[in-house]
């Protein structure tokens, strides 16, 4: 079964560096995003990303964040200066767009811890 | 009017019996209505979702009730087991992206 795969699993780092987190999508997928979940609390988007470009972003997803697709099969998320508020689980997901279906597929999670 | 909201909180069932998780919304935009299982360290996937063309949609023990008119919808968990045992989120989108998810239910299934 097709899946997306996320890494690290897990990140440790200090306040103020900066963290790419990594994605494989599934290949034929064309829409990308990246979801956050911090300990205990719901699942929030943060932007979506399709043709190349961000087509949609949250609030949470400040100038501190960006997404890049920099090749055919990565999508990566990166937080430049992390604070202790990032502490989250990051997920990413995509989705192929089919009529039939609007399932997203979630990848297992990046847990990032601040310190 | 983004928000999806989730109850309960927490959920203990006997092994056997009937989950059922509520949710409700308020866009009208919404078109899409998954529910989300997640175990512990591991992603969200999707277990089962519904349009709003339909009212309920079955597949297996899983069975989405959908009421337009309240902008409410349902899981309901029939015969649950303890491998049932996950945090449940509903979710809404329009036209399946951006899913707007709720505030989760941790499911207990107890012997």
């Amino acid at each position: 079964e097709p899946e997306v795969t996320q890494t690290p699993s897990h990140q440790v780092t200090q306040m103020g560096q900066e963290v790419i987190l990594r994605c494989v999508p599934i290949s034929n997928h064309l829409y990308f995003y990246w979801y956050r979940q911090i300990l205990g609390q719901k699942v929030e988007f943060l932007v979506s990303f399709y043709n190349n470009e961000i087509s949609e972003k949250s609030e949470i997803f400040d100038d501190q964040f960006s997404v890049e697709r920099p090749d055919g099969s990565n999508f990566t998320l990166k937080i430049r200066s992390t604070k202790l508020e990032d502490s989250a689980m990051y997920f990413c997901a995509s989705w192929l767009m089919s009529a039939n279906t609007g399932e997203l597929f979630f990848g297992e999670g990046s847990r990032l811890t601040v310190l | 009017q983004q928000q999806v909201k989730q109850s309960p909180q927490s959920l203990i069932v006997q092994k056997g019996g009937i989950s059922i998780i509520n949710c409700a919304y308020e866009n009208t935009a919404f078109d899409y209505f998954p529910w989300y299982q997640q175990f512990p360290g591991k992603g969200p996937a999707l277990l089962i979702a519904i349009r709003p063309d339909v009212s309920e949609k079955k597949e297996g023990r899983f069975t989405i009730s959908f009421n337009k008119s309240a902008k409410q919808f349902s899981l309901h968990i029939m015969d649950s087991q303890p491998g049932d045992s996950a945090t449940y989120f509903c979710a809404a989108s329009i036209r399946g992206e951006k899913l707007t998810f709720g505030t989760g239910t941790r499911l207990t299934i107890i012997p």
